[in-house]
């Protein structure tokens, strides 16, 4: 059974950094892609980012909301998954959750995640 | 980007009652299409994925049709454990886009 554990989430102030972990059990961890979501506080769901896996070049995808202040990365050899947060802003405050995920090809050549599992997810506040 | 709208927002329905709720896609996403439900307090769940393909262990009570731009999430028999928030995804283009979601209330 796939399991996801978030950790790292906490409060922080605007300006500085955070960095969540997601680690995988269950599953060969290097073999999936690995994805970032988030949920503002009553809010609906917002996609952060996915990781793709080393079978596919490692490469990473961004919402346009964090490119460049967020980095998606990945330890295969721990099973482990980060988003580093940097220059909080106070609309990053969300529960943020990872999953992992089968590959697929779309027809338009996108190779994406499909078919995921979630974690449970770990609160970031961002205020002074 | 792929909008995404879900409607109704929310809607109050009975332990016994059909629900469907539909989700339209802005431009055509063939049949990249998630169901997921999400409980207070939880993270969502997948259900359906392709449009209409049930995740393992989802009851057969829930489903989903349509393709192109337009989609419909039907509960046949609404059960206790399915009162709970609903959520369209498309996954044809980045960024991955949800619906706003509908809320299934107790009427």
């Amino acid at each position: 059974e796939v399991q996801l554990v978030e950790s790292g989430g906490g409060l922080v102030q605007p300006g500085r950094s955070l960095r969540l972990s997601c680690i995988g059990s269950g599953f060969t961890f290097g073999d999936h892609p690995m994805s970032w979501f988030r949920q503002a506080p009553g809010k609906g769901l917002e996609w952060v980012g996915f990781i793709r896996s080393k079978t596919y070049g490692g490469t990473t995808e961004y919402a346009a909301s964090v490119k460049g202040r967020f980095t998606i990365s990945r330890d295969d050899s721990k099973s482990i998954a980060y988003l580093q947060m940097n220059s909080l802003k106070t609309e990053d405050t969300a529960v943020y959750y990872c999953s992992s995920a089968l590959v697929l090809i779309t027809l338009g050549g996108l190779i994406a995640p499909y078919r995921d599992s979630w974690g449970q997810g770990t609160l970031v506040t961002v205020s002074s | 980007d792929i909008q995404m709208t879900q409607s109704p927002s929310s809607l109050s329905a009975s332990v016994g009652d059909r629900v469907t709720i539909s989700c339209q896609a802005s431009e055509d996403i063939n049949s990249y299409l998630n169901w997921y439900q999400q409980k207070p307090g939880k993270a969502p769940k997948l259900l359906i994925y392709d449009a209409s393909n049930l995740e393992t262990g989802v009851p057969s009570r829930l489903s989903g049709s349509g393709s192109g731009t337009d989609f419909t999430f039907t509960i046949t028999s609404l059960q206790p454990e399915d009162f709970a928030t609903y959520y369209c995804q498309q996954y044809v283009n980045l960024p991955l886009t949800f619906g706003g979601g509908t809320k299934v209330e107790t009427k």
